[in-house]
């Protein structure tokens, strides 16, 4: 079975920085994209970020470039997201995405509540 | 950047009635969307990918079709378990969501 599991969410004031994590388990971690999506209070689902089976491509979207990077530890099984000069719109449930190699996303996890506020 | 516009906002409905849920995208995407549910405090579940096709141990009430630019998903019957929000996603170009489409009962 399938699981991804996301942690380090919390509350942080504006300008802090977080790292989320997310453990994965029930596929062979090292041959999938991973991405990040997050969803505002009240809003849609949004694509942050993702990153190549080996880490050697990585993409944001243009609201988080230069703030946000993504990594992964293939050997931990282990997805990333370090996220520094944290604003209010930034606040969100983060979710750990597993990419089907057609585009779509095939498995979430429970998502992980980032709050930025003083 | 594509943009997904999901209609309605909210689809109040009886258990045992059917759904039908639009998404429209402001250019073409092909066949590449997704239908995904979300309960609160859940893992978001894909039902739908490739416009029409069945997720594994999606139930066989949930379909879809579309090409193009319109889209719909249609829940017939629908059961507890499916009061949800649902949001279509297009992996054309880039990835972007609709707003989403909050089935409640009604």
């Amino acid at each position: 079975e399938v699981q991804l599991v996301e942690s380090g969410g919390g509350l942080v004031q504006p300008g802090g920085s977080l790292r989320l994590s997310c453990g994965a388990s029930g596929f062979t971690f090292s041959t999938f994209w991973m991405t990040w999506v997050r969803q505002a209070p009240g809003q849609g689902l949004e694509w942050v970020a993702n990153i190549k089976q080996d880490g050697s491509e990585m993409y944001y979207v243009d609201s988080v470039k230069g703030r946000f990077t993504i990594s992964r530890d293939n050997a931990k099984n282990s997805l990333y997201l370090q996220m520094n000069s944290l604003r209010a719109e930034d606040t969100a449930v983060y979710y750990c995405v597993k990419d089907h190699p057609w585009g779509y996303y095939d498995y979430w996890g429970r998502g992980t509540l980032v709050t930025v506020s003083s | 950047e594509i943009v997904m516009t999901q209609s309605p906002v909210t689809l109040s409905v009886s258990p045992g009635e059917g759904a039908t849920l639009s998404c429209r995208a402001s250019q073409s995407v092909n066949s590449n969307v997704a239908w995904y549910q979300q309960k609160p405090g859940q893992a978001p579940r894909l039902l739908i990918y490739d416009a029409s096709s069945r997720a594994t141990g999606i139930p066989a009430r949930f379909s879809a079709s579309g090409f193009g630019t319109e889209f719909t998903l249609t829940i017939s019957s629908l059961q507890s378990e499916d009061f949800a929000v649902y949001s279509c996603h297009q992996y054309k170009r880039g990835k972007t969501f609709g707003q989403g489409t909050k089935v409640e009962i009604k």
